[in-house]
C-alpha cells in the first residue's frame, strides 16, 4: 500500500530565503507526482507534475524533482515571499491504482515578511 | 476557461437529512474524481467516473453515498441520512486524458456541517 509522507509538517521562515520542501512514498512504482498548494479554506492549486520517466520540472520560481528509485521528491522554492505561505502537497499516481492519487499531509509553509 | 465548479460551496445538514454535492468538470475533460478531507486528515481519493460510468469506488463508503456522472449535467456525490462524521470538504477534480498521464485539476471543494 502506498504511503506519502511528507518533513516537515510545518515550516516557518523569513521573506527572500529559498527552502526545500520534502516528500517520501514507499512504491516506487508510480506513473507520475503532482505537487499542489491549498489555501485555507480553498481548493488545490496545481503546480508541478512530473512523469515517472523524468527528473525535474520548473515552473517560475519552483522546482521539483523526482528520484523515483529511492522515493524521494523534493519542491524547491526560490526567493520566497508572502505569497507563498500555503500548506503544500504532493501525491502520486502509482501504477496499481493510477486514479487513486495518494496524498501526503501536506507542509505548512509561513513566510514572514 | 473556467476550471472545475463546485456547488454548493458550504453545506449544512442535520442529521438524517440528504446532501448533494455538484461538479461540473473543466470543459473537455471526461474524467472526474472526487476526493474527501476531513479535519486534520489528508485528502483520500473517493471515485473515479468517466461519463455515465463508475470506474472506481473503492474508497467510497459501502453505505449512504453514491456518485453519477450522466450524459449531460454535472457529476453529483450523493450522501444520504448523513452523520456528523460525514462533515468534511469534499473535492472534485478532472483530468483531460487518462489517469496514468493525466494532470488532475481541482474544484474550490463543497464544505460539509452536519449538524
Amino acid at each position: 500500500k502506498q504511503e506519502v509522507t511528507q518533513i516537515p509538517a510545518a515550516l516557518s521562515v523569513p521573506e527572500g530565503e529559498n527552502l526545500v520542501l520534502n516528500c517520501s512514498f514507499t512504491d516506487s512504482a508510480i506513473y507520475n507526482l503532482q505537487w499542489f498548494r491549498q489555501d485555507p479554506g480553498k481548493g488545490l492549486t496545481s503546480l508541478l507534475l512530473i512523469q515517472s520517466s523524468q527528473r525535474e520540472q520548473t515552473s517560475g520560481r519552483l522546482n521539483a524533482s523526482l528520484d523515483k528509485s529511492s522515493g524521494r521528491s523534493t519542491l524547491y522554492i526560490a526567493a520566497s515571499q508572502p505569497g507563498d505561505s500555503a500548506t503544500y502537497l504532493c501525491a502520486v499516481s502509482t501504477i496499481q491504482g493510477a486514479q487513486k492519487l495518494v496524498f501526503g499531509q501536506g507542509t505548512r509553509l509561513t513566510i514572514n515578511p | 476557461n473556467a476550471g472545475v465548479m463546485q456547488n454548493p460551496r458550504h453545506l449544512v445538514r442535520r442529521r438524517g437529512q440528504e446532501a448533494r454535492l455538484r461538479c461540473s468538470p473543466m470543459k473537455g475533460h471526461s474524467h472526474v474524481y472526487w476526493y474527501r478531507q476531513l479535519p486534520e486528515e489528508g485528502l483520500k481519493f473517493m471515485v473515479y467516473l468517466q461519463k455515465e460510468n463508475i470506474i472506481d469506488e473503492s474508497g467510497m463508503p459501502k453505505e449512504r453515498f453514491s456518485a453519477e456522472f450522466p450524459k449531460e449535467g454535472p457529476s453529483i456525490l450523493r450522501i444520504q441520512q448523513v452523520v456528523r462524521g460525514d462533515s468534511a470538504a469534499y473535492f472534485c477534480a478532472s483530468s483531460l486524458t487518462a489517469p496514468n498521464t493525466g494532470e488532475l485539476f481541482f474544484g474550490e471543494g463543497s464544505r460539509l456541517t452536519v449538524l
